[in-house]
């Protein structure tokens, strides 16, 4: 049971290149969810998928697209880096019903520098 | 407007005292969670425990409680017994479960060292 897992761990691009940033949960839950974390800003969400082929747009989303591939994986992509995205960024997966409904696990994290 | 404030930067214990780290917290929704979380150096993200804004006692879990305040919207995490391996950023987050949105509202986080 590996719980949330990203990839890659690292990835240094050039501005104007474009990434996608992979997510996967073995959990079975249903909601997804990208943050990306600034210093000293905490983590702020990007976008969220409440259940398979659903997707939202969350506080940062400008420069992002998303994909609920299944219920399992939900990607991140970049269509034109730009140094401003450089960042931290998580994966977090959470269900929807049980004993611990609220409860968000988060992924490693991909550490992204733009140039 | 922000709605998790941690106004500690950074704080100091020595091995085996508790610690206080204070969170506090702004939404109009009755129906509300609040969560602590650990990122050590390594930099993942570490759920410590939650709290329900129905739930009549103050969660615990090992050697971490929450002291919830709910008339004064606070929700400080308290580490017993300090370890070395503490040493972390923390930090408090909310979620409107009034939402179905589910998402967390983060603080800044509060830098925690141990000392020995």
């Amino acid at each position: 049971n590996a719980g949330v897992t990203q990839t890659p761990k690292f990835q240094v691009l050039k501005t104007g290149q474009s990434m996608t940033l992979q997510c996967a949960q073995d959990m079975n839950h249903n909601s997804m969810y990208w943050y990306r974390q600034d210093p000293g800003m905490g983590l702020r969400l990007i976008y969220y998928s409440a259940s398979e082929g659903t997707t939202d747009k969350g506080e940062v989303p400008n420069g992002y697209n998303v994909s609920r591939l299944n219920k399992r994986e939900f990607s991140l992509r970049l269509e034109s880096a730009a140094p401003s995205q450089t960042s931290v960024y998580f994966c977090a997966s959470r269900r929807t019903s049980g004993s611990r409904t609220d409860t968000q696990y988060f992924g490693p994290g991909t550490r992204l520098t733009v140039l | 407007a922000q709605k998790i404030t941690q106004t500690q930067p950074g704080m100091f214990v020595q091995e085996k005292e508790a610690v206080t780290l204070d969170c506090t917290y702004d939404t109009s929704d009755p129906s509300y969670g609040l969560f602590w979380y650990k990122q050590p150096s390594s930099g993942e993200m570490i759920f410590l425990i939650y709290q329900g804004s129905y739930d009549q006692q103050n969660a615990t879990e090992g050697r971490y409680s929450l002291n919830f305040q709910k008339a004064r919207k606070s929700a400080n995490l308290v580490i017993s017994a300090s370890q070395l391996g503490d040493s972390a950023m923390y930090f408090c987050a909310m979620m409107d479960r009034g939402s179905t949105l589910g998402r967390l509202y983060f603080g800044r986080g509060t830098q925690l060292t141990v000392w020995p």
